[in-house]
């Protein structure tokens, strides 16, 4: 079966550094892009970029470049999402998201999501 | 930057009722996929139609996803309880770039 496990909610001051995890299983992590997907509380969603698992190829989209940083470790199956600095506006759901082989964009599964809280 | 514009941005609609959801795209061409997510409160999206007409595994076939031109359509045949939800399209090309529509939600009436 293939899941996406997120890290547990997290609760951070602005401009403290944070890394979440996704680790993926039930499948062969190497072979599928992983998107991160931010959802602010009560609306839309926002692709932020993507990695290749396989060799840690990286593609943002412009609105998220340059403040976030997206990772990934094949020898544990995970990959990550990282702030050095967060800021108030940074308070959100974010989701990793699996793509469906050839159609890196067409998202088959989700993970649960992590609330990243960024409040002083 | 490629922009998708959702209609209605709230459905109001009663169990057996037809759905018809629209998505607009600023600019389109053969390079670029499109497709729909549903998402209830709480949870993921979940994919529902890719490449514009095709249902992803286990969706059942009252979902149904047309394209014209720069215009996206899902239909919901018949509304089941479960169906009530925010309903997202989304467009990606290989430059890479992925754009979500700003949502159209499905109530009961």
């Amino acid at each position: 079966e293939v899941q996406l496990v997120q890290s547990g909610s997290e609760l951070k001051k602005p401009g403290e550094s944070l890394r979440i995890s996704c680790k993926g299983s039930g499948y062969s992590f190497s072979s599928y892009w992983i998107s991160w997907v931010r959802q602010v509380p009560g609306k839309g969603l926002d692709w932020m970029g993507r990695i290749d698992p396989s060799d840690s190829q990286t593609n943002y989209s412009p609105s998220f470049q340059g403040h976030v940083t997206i990772s990934a470790d094949t020898s544990i199956t995970t990959a990550y999402l990282q702030w050095s600095s967060l800021e108030a506006s940074d308070t959100a759901m974010y989701y990793c998201a699996r793509g469906s082989g050839s159609f890196w964009g067409d998202f088959d599964y989700w993970g649960p999501g992590t609330l990243v809280t960024v409040s002083s | 930057e490629i922009v998708l514009t959702q209609s209605p941005g709230t459905l109001s609609l009663s169990p057996g009722e037809r759905a018809t959801l629209s998505c607009r795209a600023s600019q389109r061409d053969s390079s670029t996929y499109l497709g729909w997510y549903q998402q209830k409160p709480g949870q993921p999206a979940r994919l529902l139609i890719y490449g514009a007409s095709r249902r992803a595994p286990g969706i059942p076939d009252r979902f149904s996803g047309s394209e014209s031109g720069t215009d996206l359509t899902l239909t919901i045949s018949r509304l089941e309880p479960e169906d009530f939800a925010v309903y997202y399209c989304h467009q990606y090309d290989n430059s890479p770039a992925l754009t979500f529509g700003g949502g159209t939600r499905v109530e009961i009436k």
